[in-house]
């Protein structure tokens, strides 16, 4: 079994709100990542976890906030979001940090208005 | 230069031929190579990986990879009308930017009947 899974699925925000992307596995693995997409646009990666800590931070802007409260479980806390941030936000999950398949979730398709 | 580069789309391909796919990586370092297919709307799925010289069966399905040629490919045979995607290589790199996928921008393959 190869699934990740994302909730919400459809999200749609204000400048002013604060929401939270939420992402799981449970595949085991060890390795959790959060990627943005846009239109035509392949995925661009945002942050990586390895082992619950995080280890790669792609110099994403502050209202962008990860958390990974369990080996399980990875969320996106969002808050004062720009319109230009409305994309497709992407987990992925590898059995490590390393040379390791990624498995994409559905992703969530957020709008910031 | 950019890092992972793929032949210019759209491809268009009849029912029944071969699709052809590349892909140009700059880093000699790359250690494992990846074939994403992603529908209009939906997230990417893994759908080959490769990691030494050399040609991957899987299916329908052949990956082959020279990294003295920094060049990696997808062959898909048989073509179906469900292949008509997006079809993005993902190429892992060592050293400083351990834990990080990067990928090309995709190369669109429509196979009409």
């Amino acid at each position: 079994d190869t699934e990740v899974t994302q909730t919400p699925k459809h999200l749609v925000m204000g400048m002013t709100n604060k929401k939270s992307l939420k992402c799981e596995q449970h595949m085991g693995h060890r390795a959790m990542y959060w990627y943005k997409q846009k239109a035509k646009k392949p995925p661009e990666l945002m942050f990586v976890y390895s082992y619950e800590k995080l280890s790669i931070n792609e110099s994403v802007p502050s209202r962008f906030s990860p958390e990974c409260p369990n080996s399980s479980l990875l969320n996106l806390h969002l808050h004062a979001l720009q319109p230009e941030d409305s994309a497709l936000y992407l987990c992925a999950s590898s059995l490590d940090r390393g040379t390791y398949e990624q498995y994409f979730g559905p992703g969530t398709r957020l709008t910031v208005t | 230069q950019k890092e992972v580069e793929q032949n210019s789309g759209p491809l268009s391909v009849p029912e029944g031929a071969i699709a052809s796919l590349n892909c140009t990586y700059s880093d000699r370092g790359s250690q494992s190579f990846f074939w994403y297919r992603q529908y209009s709307g939906k997230s990417p799925e893994l759908i080959m990986s490769i990691y030494s010289n050399g040609d991957k069966e899987d299916g329908r399905f052949t990956a082959q990879l020279n990294k003295a040629s920094q060049y990696v490919s997808l062959l898909i045979r048989d073509s179906q009308p469900s292949d008509s995607a997006t079809y993005l290589c993902a190429v892992f790199a060592g050293g400083t930017s351990y834990g990080k996928l990067t990928f090309g921008q995709g190369t669109i393959l429509t196979v009409h009947p």
